[in-house]
């Protein structure tokens, strides 16, 4: 399967714990995405990446939260403190270098983050 | 602001036409999405516009009117497997950004035999 993978896909921890994400995204694609989403509602934007450099963050996001993509492949989310309010579904998306307006954006399947 | 407004619900008749619908604001419009989710499953893409007009694909088809702020997605001869849930997203330009989309939060649509 060549599409995007993420890992893993069920994570339960109790309030307080730090958790780690990682999203490895289609192979030639330079731009990854993180989106939050809670039952009911649509993904949400938390941050960009082109390569390795992090071009875009949500106001959403906050200090207890931070993404890196250091070779410009896989990426790793990192939520420190975790908080009942962080149970969400958290995708990764990516997108192949920008070749026109099209740049349709693939999603993994999304890690579920239950918070006790 | 950006703001994306769809029907909570809705529900249609297996063979039937189904159109569901989106408004938006936004100051950065460039371009609109569809997409389908299943319970529990990714987003999965459906349908891009950025000029007015009617884009088709098989049974599937998008609208766009640009001025309106409005766009829908036409779902013909529903089947049972097209119970999920019907996502609109723009891509804006706001605040520097170059490629986020924001999502409405979901039409659920639900095909009854």
């Amino acid at each position: 399967d060549t599409g995007v993978s993420q890992d893993p896909r069920h994570k339960i921890t109790k309030r307080g714990q730090n958790v780690t994400f990682r999203c490895d995204p289609i192979s030639e694609h330079n731009r990854l995405y993180w989106y939050r989403q809670t039952l009911g509602q649509g993904p949400e934007f938390l941050t960009y990446f082109q390569n390795e450099a992090q071009l875009e963050k949500s106001r959403l996001l906050s200090d207890r939260f931070s993404a890196e993509r250091p070779k410009g492949s896989f990426s790793t989310l990192e939520i420190q403190r975790t908080e009942q309010g962080d149970s969400a579904m958290y995708l990764c998306a990516s997108s192949p270098p920008s070749g026109g307006n099209f740049n349709e954006q693939f999603f993994g399947p999304g890690t579920r983050l239950t918070v006790l | 602001g950006q703001n994306i407004d769809q029907p909570t619900e809705m529900t249609a008749t297996e063979g039937a036409i189904v159109q569901i619908n989106c408004t938006y604001q936004t100051s950065g419009f460039n371009g609109l999405f569809w997409y389908q989710q299943h319970a529990g499953e990714a987003p999965t893409f459906l349908s891009y516009n950025v000029l007015d007009g009617l884009e088709e694909k098989g049974r599937f088809s998008s609208f766009l009117s640009r001025s309106k702020g409005y766009s829908y997605l036409l779902l013909k001869e529903l089947q049972m497997k097209d119970s999920a849930s019907y996502l609109c997203a723009v891509r804006d330009y706001t605040d520097g950004a170059t490629n986020k989309l924001i999502f409405g939060t979901g039409t659920l649509l639900a095909v009854q035999p």
